[in-house]
């Protein structure tokens, strides 16, 4: 069964620096691509960030492109998001999901999400 | 920047068919995918590669193009399919969601 669990959200200052933490099983984590995606409350979905099954090949929303950081350890079957000067509009809740075997075309399986509250 | 348009709600009746438009710019060239939300879930997807049908997902959800529109179907609507739905598409190295679409059975 694969299970997606994320973890390391929380309550940070405007300018502070988060690390999420995804860990994945029940799949070939390497033979993946993996993304983050975020939802600000009463909003919709927002795509933030992909890295490649080998970490070759990684893209980032305009939004948080030079302030978000995606990278993963397949031998720890696990990806992370390192987010630093955080800002309001950056409160959401954050999951991770995999893109579908074989083509980065769709998100097949998502995590429950890490809550990340960006407030003074 | 690449937009998917999605209108904000749909309603229907129960047993009638809904359909959630998805439309934009050179869309005809990628492919789609559906995604079903319910209150204080995680996205679950319905439809894959514009037509396809993950494993366990009911054969009433199904998906279609015309030109730069994506259509999600669902048939026979029930009670159940009460959530919000996104489309998604792959621009140039950046995924894309539609504003989504709330669908109403009443």
């Amino acid at each position: 069964e694969v299970q997606l669990v994320e973890s390391g959200g929380g309550l940070v200052e405007p300018g502070g620096s988060l690390r999420l933490s995804c860990a994945a099983a029940g799949f070939t984590f390497s033979s993946h691509n993996m993304v983050w995606v975020r939802q600000s409350p009463g909003k919709g979905l927002e795509w933030v960030s992909f890295i490649s099954g080998s970490s070759a090949s990684i893209y980032y929303a305009d939004s948080v492109r030079g302030r978000f950081t995606i990278s993963r350890d397949n031998a720890k079957n696990s990806v992370f998001l390192q987010l630093h000067s955080l800002r309001a509009e950056d409160t959401a809740l954050y999951y991770c999901a995999r893109d579908g075997p074989g083509s980065t075309t769709y998100f097949d399986y998502w995590g429950q999400g890490t809550q990340v509250t960006v407030s003074s | 920047s690449y937009d998917l348009t999605q209108p904000s709600s749909v309603s229907v009746s129960p047993g009638q068919t809904a359909t959630i438009t998805c439309s934009a710019d050179g869309l005809g060239d990628k492919y789609v995918c559906w995604y079903q939300q319910k209150p204080g879930q995680s996205p679950l997807l319905v439809i894959y590669q514009d037509t396809k049908r993950p494993s366990g997902i009911p054969e009433r959800f199904s998906g279609s193009t015309s030109g730069n529109t994506a259509s999600l179907t669902i048939s026979g609507t029930q009670t159940m399919d009460e959530a919000d739905y996104y489309c998604l598409a792959w621009d140039i190295n950046a995924a894309l969601f539609g504003g989504g679409t709330k669908l109403t059975v009443l």
